[in-house]
């Protein structure tokens, strides 16, 4: 069974500029969660999709946005890019429930110059 | 004051020592408690989930409790080997709305 995917793994982008990271959850996941990971600190909670609605949203601006398709594809954008959203972009799949197991993909480094 | 706090920050043991990570936490009830291990730039993978009514799980050389009376929940890596050298996060899924509390995570260290 193939695991949790991110696209892209590394990417450099300028401040200002929007960016899209996309996430392929486990095959019969119907949950996926995007967090942001900064050098040092712990995971910091984005949103939460489920069946293509935003259940749970972190305290994040505007700026960060989601999406979630109809095959449990998600995509996560980050409009005007600033220095400070620099970090490691995770995202996380699971059946949903609340016992179940999260899986997480490998993660997509974002730079920002 | 954070909902979910761990100890220590970071540790360093020797390879085939045995060492403890403590998380304790202050929101209740919870769905599970879970302790995943993470390395230096990856995804968290899970290694134990234990509910609210369970106070032991082991997974291999780890070994999670929960004490619900005290708050508390500990891992404990037996004969430590130099693979183990990575962040340990402690999480709550919470029963009402589907959401995690992840705790900042203890940095591991195993030196040969």
């Amino acid at each position: 069974k193939a695991g949790v995917t991110q696209t892209p793994r590394y990417l450099i982008k300028t401040r200002g500029q929007q960016v899209t990271l996309s996430c392929s959850p486990i095959s019969g996941h119907r949950s996926v969660s995007w967090y942001q990971q900064t050098p040092g600190q712990g995971l910091q909670f984005l949103f939460e999709y489920f069946s293509e609605t935003q259940r749970n949203k972190g305290n994040f601006p505007g700026r960060f946005s989601g999406r979630q398709f109809s095959n449990s594809r998600s995509e996560m954008n980050v409009s005007t890019l600033e220095l400070g959203d620099s970090a490691l972009y995770l995202c996380a799949s699971s059946r949903g429930g609340a016992n179940y197991e999260q899986y997480f993909g490998p993660g997509t480094r974002l730079t920002v110059t | 004051k954070n909902q979910v706090e761990q100890s220590p920050q970071s540790l360093i043991i020797l390879e085939g020592k045995n060492c403890t990570l403590q998380c304790n936490y202050t929101v209740s009830p919870f769905s599970n408690l879970r302790w995943y291990k993470q390395d230096t730039g990856r995804g968290p993978v899970s290694l134990t989930i234990m509910t609210f009514s369970e106070n032991t799980k082991s997974n291999g050389r780890y070994t999670a409790t929960l004490d619900a009376d005290t708050k508390q929940s500990s891992l404990h890596i037996t004969a430590s080997q130099l693979s183990d050298s990575a962040s340990y996060i402690c999480v709550l899924h919470m029963d009402s709305n589907y959401q995690l509390i992840w705790g900042a995570g203890t940095k591991l260290i195993i030196k040969p």
